[in-house]
């Protein structure tokens, strides 16, 4: 079975740094990958997902995730974060399988971001 | 209107009562799931169906029971609900067909088991 590892457990930022959130994943096969974001009291959004083609992603908000196949990783980026951004994030895995539709999330990283 | 809704949306109850969490969608999608939230553990899949006729139990699904009692609504009960039992639960739906595997979630439910 396929996990997913996010090693960062709390991140704290001041506004305008540059943000890297890592996510690893084990699974030796074709995999698609997602970044979910939970604002504070809200559901979790969909932030970006990657599939196939090209392995920089962009999504909402600015944010971007490179997919480094050697590495199984799929780290979010983004260049200069506004308080805004504080929220939780969580990276997740799907076999591409048709069929199957169930996601693995990661432990999600909380990220907040000090005016 | 949220087009995937939980309720209720906080619920206090006491060890061994039964509980019934429900998940109505306007998204049409065929397939709903439930997965549960914990602090520094993340979202855990305990149930989910991929139409009225198929129910499927996820990595956690000891201790919960669900139904399908329509397209669009998806139920999870606690049968005699325990403290460890304590999370915040979502459902969430998605579209058949592989391509997308995006989740849409509802707001979530808050359960406090005493």
């Amino acid at each position: 079975a396929q996990s997913v590892s996010q090693h960062n457990h709390h991140v704290i930022l001041s506004e305008a740094a540059s943000l890297e959130l890592g996510c690893n994943y084990s699974y030796g096969g074709t995999v698609n990958l997602f970044w979910y974001v939970q604002y504070p009291g809200q559901h979790l959004q969909l932030l970006l997902k990657y599939f196939s083609g090209d392995p920089l992603v962009k999504g909402i908000k600015g944010f971007e995730a490179e997919f480094i196949k050697s590495k199984f990783s799929f780290n979010l980026r983004k260049p200069s974060v506004q308080w805004s951004d504080t929220a939780e994030y969580f990276c997740a895995v799907k076999v591409a399988n048709f069929g199957n539709e169930k996601l693995t999330f990661g432990t999600g990283t909380r990220l907040t971001i000090i005016p | 209107d949220a087009d995937v809704t939980q309720t209720p949306r906080n619920r206090i109850t006491k060890t061994g009562k039964r509980i019934m969490l429900e998940c109505s969608q306007t998204k049409g999608h065929d397939r709903m799931y439930w997965y549960r939230q914990d602090p520094g553990l993340g979202l855990r899949l305990i149930y989910y169906s991929f139409d009225v006729k198929d129910i499927n139990k996820g990595e956690i699904s000891d201790g919960y029971s669900v139904s399908r009692q329509a397209q669009a609504k998806f139920s999870l009960s606690l049968e005699s609900a325990i403290p460890n039992q304590t999370a915040l639960y979502f459902c969430a739906t998605s579209v058949t067909g592989g391509r997308t595997g995006e989740l849409f979630f509802g707001e979530g439910s808050r359960l406090t088991v005493l």
